[in-house]
Order: structure tokens, then sequence, then C-alpha cells
């Protein structure tokens, strides 16, 4: 199947930094979707991006349909300590094709 | 109260023991996913039912039996599990329609086998 690679693997950052994570793949996609996992629970969706070069906000969450179809980026800006876990991008070429990144695990230090 | 309801959410068993996920979606959706997480790697999609019927099925061992009697409910039936299949088991459900919805997770049960 297809791969995506999600990077970076991890990040430690400081309260209010901001913060920035991206997807890349050397396939298409026709959505792309940023999720967040926090411990012991399952992923939550954050974000859906259906359109190449879209830009959506859910908060202080910004993301990013890139224009080649092939990759997305995830900010955030002025992290809380709540904004802790790991995130996975996803990338969708059809109703039951869905491939997943590895995630990026994000700690922030009060 | 995520949508996607999950039981149990820990499940300790013998490699010779028989039991069953369950997974109830209180969504509308019309697919249900089982997904098994395990730990650096992507997300990988096992099973995938819509309209009640199995759609795909990912090369995963006949150890793992899953059924779908309604577009409600999903369940993973394990039996003669390794132990390399401790891992945590998400469920998930979308719609499958003229504009696919994302998939929308459990919390996933985290199985150990010993």
């Amino acid at each position: 199947g297809q791969q995506l690679n999600q990077s970076p693997q991890s990040m430690f950052i400081q309260e209010g930094e901001d913060v920035s994570m991206n997807c890349t793949s050397s396939s298409i996609f026709n959505t792309w979707l940023w999720y967040k996992q926090d411990p012991g629970e399952g992923p939550v969706l954050l974000i859906a991006l259906y359109k190449a070069g879209e830009l959506t906000s859910n908060g202080r969450l910004t993301a990013q349909f890139g224009i080649t179809r092939k990759d997305s980026f995830l900010n955030i800006s002025a992290s809380i300590p709540s904004d802790v876990g790991i995130y996975f991008c996803a990338g969708q070429t059809g109703a039951n094709n869905l491939f997943f990144g590895t995630g990026t695990r994000l700690t922030v230090i009060p | 109260e995520t949508g996607v309801t999950q039981t149990p959410r820990h499940l300790v068993m013998g490699m010779t023991n028989k039991k069953s996920l369950k997974c109830e979606q209180h969504l509308g959706h019309n697919a249900m996913y089982w997904y098994k997480q395990s730990a650096k790697k992507p997300l990988e999609l096992m099973f995938v039912y819509s309209l009640e019927e199995r759609v795909e099925n990912n090369s995963v061992p006949s150890r793992f039996s899953p059924e779908c009697p309604n577009s409600s409910h999903l369940f993973l039936h394990l039996h003669t599990l390794q132990p390399e299949d401790s891992a945590l088991y998400l469920c998930a459900s979308s719609y499958t329609g003229g504009d696919n919805s994302p998939l929308h997770f459990g919390n996933g049960t985290r199985l150990t086998v010993t």
C-alpha cells in the first residue's frame, strides 16, 4: 500500500511555542486527514482537507492540503500542555483506501 | 461518549483462549472497520464492512474472525492468538456515500496475549 512519511517522529517544545509537522507521500491522495491520539484513547479527527491547496483552521490548528496532492502539513500555534499526544496524518484515495503515517509524538514542557 | 464504543477496554488472554471484541457505533454510519495499532507502526487496516458486507480483508490470519450483524455492531472473534498479536485494536466507522465522511474511532481494546 501507499507509504506516508510523517515527520518529525517526536518533538519536545516549550509551552507557548508553535509546532509544525508534515506528511509526504509518493502517491496522490484525494483527502488528507489529521488525527490526534491521547494515551489510552483512540484517534480523534482534528481537520479534514478535501481540495488541493486547501488551508483549513480549527482553533489554534491549521492544516494545508499540498498543491501536488502528495503532502500536507499541520501547524499548532501557541502550544499548551493539553496538546500533548500523538498526531497522525492520513491520506485517502477512496472510501476504503485510507493510509496512516507513523505519527508525531508531541511533548509540551510547561 | 465518542459515538463509537468498544468493549472491553483491556483484555489479557492466553494463547488457547477464545474471546471476542465488541464495537458499537451511534453515528448512523454504514461502514465499520477494524484496525490494529502496534508500537511505532502505522495503523494497519484489518477488515472493512460496508453495508454489513465484508469488502476488505487485508491478509489477516484466520485466528481473527470478524462479524458484522448490522450496521451498528461489529465484533472481532479471537482464538489461538500469538504473543505478537498483542496490540491496541481500534474500531472505526464512517459513512460511505456521495460525500465520504472521515473515520471516527473508538477508544480501542488493549489486548495482551500471554
